[in-house]
């Protein structure tokens, strides 16, 4: 596609609620990666993809977090029995290179707030 | 471990003063540094990035960095503010090194243009 797309934009759910947030890459990008910003902070690293390979999930806060790209394209995170401070923007990025230093493309981000 | 220090968390400026956001970084490794600009519910968008060539990094809508290693810095610059150019900026930093493109982002700037 055009840019990175992600889904849904915003979420509300209850705490103890189970979500799953989409990202849909730049067509053809090896690197996909997850980002979480909470208000008023900058984005924090969650973990990283290349192709379907999961190569750093270093940044997950909990187990109750799972992200997951089985085909080398979409990805999915997932948060189980969410807690308040799960409130956040999620941010979805992709890259053409494998490794390196190439630019992050970011989607709109998906707003998760647990009430 | 990397990491960048955006000082001053709000930056405000008149209409066609200079703008000078300010950016630290800490890497053990010879750096790659990025200028992200975040608008209000959009994801982040690279203004410029820093990758071993020129010191001096042009980016888009006039702004530019230059990267000195003495001082561990690279803060943003742009000659004359313009209403839009408020937004929030982030600096981040990767390695050269394998592992993708992670980046580590600062906690942002909220730059305010006046009339």
């Amino acid at each position: 596609g055009a840019g990175v797309s992600q889904s849904p934009r915003y979420k509300v759910a209850k705490r103890g609620q189970d979500v799953a947030l989409r990202c849909d890459p730049i067509s053809g990008h090896v690197s996909l990666f997850w980002y979480q910003q909470a208000l008023g902070q900058g984005p924090e690293f969650l973990t990283y993809f290349q192709n379907e390979a999961q190569l750093d999930k270093s940044g997950l806060p909990s187990d109750r977090f799972f992200a997951e790209r089985p085909e080398g394209s979409v990805s999915t995170l997932k948060i189980q029995r969410t807690q308040q401070e799960d409130s956040a923007v999620y941010l979805c990025a992709s890259s053409f290179e494998g490794v390196g230093t190439g630019e992050l493309f970011f989607g709109e981000g998906s707003r998760l707030t647990v009430l | 471990a990397q990491s960048v220090t955006q000082l001053g968390s709000h930056v405000s400026v008149s209409e066609g003063a200079l703008v000078l956001l300010r950016c630290n970084y800490s890497s053990s490794v010879p750096p790659y540094l990025f200028w992200y600009v975040q608008y209000p519910n959009q994801g982040l968008q690279l203004l410029l990035k820093y990758t071993s060539a020129a010191t001096l990094v042009k980016g888009i809508n006039g702004f530019e960095a230059e990267f000195k290693k003495s001082e561990t810095s690279f803060h943003l610059t742009k000659p004359s503010a313009h209403m839009s150019d408020a937004a929030e900026y982030f600096c981040a930093v990767s390695s050269k090194r394998g592992g993708g493109n992670k980046l580590t982002f600062g906690t942002g700037t909220q730059l305010k243009v006046e009339l």
